[in-house]
């Protein structure tokens, strides 16, 4: 059981160059998460999904699209690569917890480390 | 939207003192509150939390409180020891019919415990 598995867990672009991170959990989660992680900024979401085939937009996605055409995986693509976008990128899973009232126990990746010059 | 504020940024104490960590929330619907710890280079990983028809939430040496008329929740750690330094990071949530549900983070704080 691996958890979330997130690859590349390195790359460096050049300003314009496009990639596709991914992140795949084998734990049966409903719910996936991408996050940025800049100093002093905490944890910002930019995209998630609460199901197969569905996404939407969290508090900053400009810049990023993302695809999840199969429950496990959950792609992030940066089509025109800027310094801004320069960051750690955290994915990140989680299950819709039913029994003893809400949580949202969230399972992270490793992270992939992303420069952009 | 929910906003989340987190304080103090950093926080250095010494080996088996405590340590206080607060946030607050501004959305009276949010009804989770989890804790996460990053230690350097690693990824987060939660490590308390608590629902909002609980006061209080304790586990070994770290435990959490709310207060859910003032929007306000702690992260408290006795006896600490060099190893709980990282960034917590302190997070609310609501549930919505849907599922949408999704965390947002406070900014985290670096705790340092210095030997």
């Amino acid at each position: 059981n691996a958890g979330v598995t997130q690859t590349p867990k390195f790359r460096v672009l050049k300003t314009g160059q496009s990639m596709t991170l991914l992140c795949a959990q084998d734990m049966n989660h409903e719910y996936m998460y991408w996050y940025r992680q800049d100093p002093g900024m905490g944890l910002r979401l930019i995209h998630y999904s609460v199901g197969e085939g569905t996404t939407a937009k969290g508090e900053v996605p400009d810049g990023y699209n993302v695809s999840r055409l199969k429950k496990q995986n959950f792609l992030l693509g940066l089509e025109s690569a800027a310094p801004s976008q320069t960051s750690v990128y955290f994915c990140a899973s989680s299950y819709n917890h039913l029994g003893g009232g809400y949580k949202n126990i969230q399972y992270f990746g490793a992270g992939t480390r992303l420069s952009v010059l | 939207g929910e906003n989340v504020e987190q304080h103090p940024s950093t926080l250095s104490v010494q080996e088996g003192d405590s340590a206080v960590i607060k946030c607050t929330y501004s959305d009276s619907a949010s009804n989770y509150f989890p804790w996460y710890k990053q230690e350097l280079g690693k990824r987060p990983q939660l490590i308390i939390d608590i629902r909002s028809n609980v006061g209080e939430k304790k586990d070994q040496r770290i435990a959490v409180t709310l207060n859910k008329t003032a929007k306000h929740f702690s992260l408290h750690i006795t006896e600490t020891q060099p190893e709980d330094s990282a960034v917590y990071f302190c997070a609310a949530s609501k549930q919505t019919q849907g599922g949408s549900e999704k965390l947002v983070f406070g900014k985290g704080t670096k705790l340092t415990v210095n030997p």
